[in-house]
């Protein structure tokens, strides 16, 4: 059964550093996302994006985050400047081309980041 | 504004009961999705309920939506070991430019005992 998959598993960094957290969407899948969860907490919806752009983005998603699909398997999340506050489990997501009713969106099975 | 608040926060069977969550949310919503964590891992998706439906089975889940109530419940019937995890409703709700985004609970986490 296809799957989103993510790498790396667990990132260690240090704060003011750059992390690229990598995604494999599922293949035939149109609209990718980007979701985090602090340690302890809900699910937080950070940014969609479709036909190469930002469809969405949550109040999280400042200048320090970027996303890029940089090719037709990959897509990533950038934080330009890691914070001590960005530690959390990051979670990519996709879902097809069924629109807005059927937006059943599968996830990754997540990168733990740690910022020290 | 807060969506999918599920309660009760913690559930405790024993092998073999029936387990039921429930979802509430607070904006009109275009589908209800459930989903399950085991600790520490990925979110595995369940089942999703569209806004026009009322009910859905999916092997031992039963999904249920009153969108009158603003409220969902997940029961999983004849519940083993291996379901003890954490359950997160998600909703997808209706807004202007929307990217999809859903709103996640705070999860009920389900302890099944042997």
């Amino acid at each position: 059964e296809p799957e989103v998959t993510q790498t790396p598993s667990h990132q260690v960094t240090q704060m003011g550093q750059e992390v690229i957290l990598r995604c494999v969407p599922i293949s035939n899948h149109l609209y990718f996302y980007w979701y985090r969860q602090i340690l302890g907490q809900k699910v937080e919806f950070l940014v969609s994006f479709y036909n190469n752009e930002i469809s969405e983005k949550s109040e999280i998603f400042d200048d320090q985050f970027s996303v890029e699909r940089p090719d037709g398997s990959n897509f990533t999340l950038k934080i330009r400047s890691t914070k001590l506050e960005d530690s959390a489990m990051y979670f990519c997501a996709s879902s097809d081309v069924g629109g807005r009713v059927y937006n059943e969106q599968f996830f990754g099975p997540g990168t733990r980041l740690t910022v020290l | 504004s807060q969506q999918g608040e599920e309660d009760p926060q913690a559930l405790s069977i024993q092998e073999g009961e029936n387990a039921t969550m429930n979802c509430s949310y607070k904006t009109s919503i275009n589908n209800l999705q459930w989903y399950r964590q085991n600790s520490g891992r990925g979110l595995v998706h369940l089942i999703l309920i569209r806004s026009n439906e009322r009910e859905k089975h999916s092997g031992r889940l039963r999904v249920t939506l009153d969108t009158s109530k603003k409220s969902s419940s997940l029961l999983i019937t004849a519940s083993r070991a291996a379901d003890t995890a954490s359950y997160f409703c998600a909703t997808d709700a209706v807004r202007p430019n929307s990217g999809y985004a859903l709103n996640f609970g705070k999860g009920t986490s389900l302890l099944v005992t042997p």
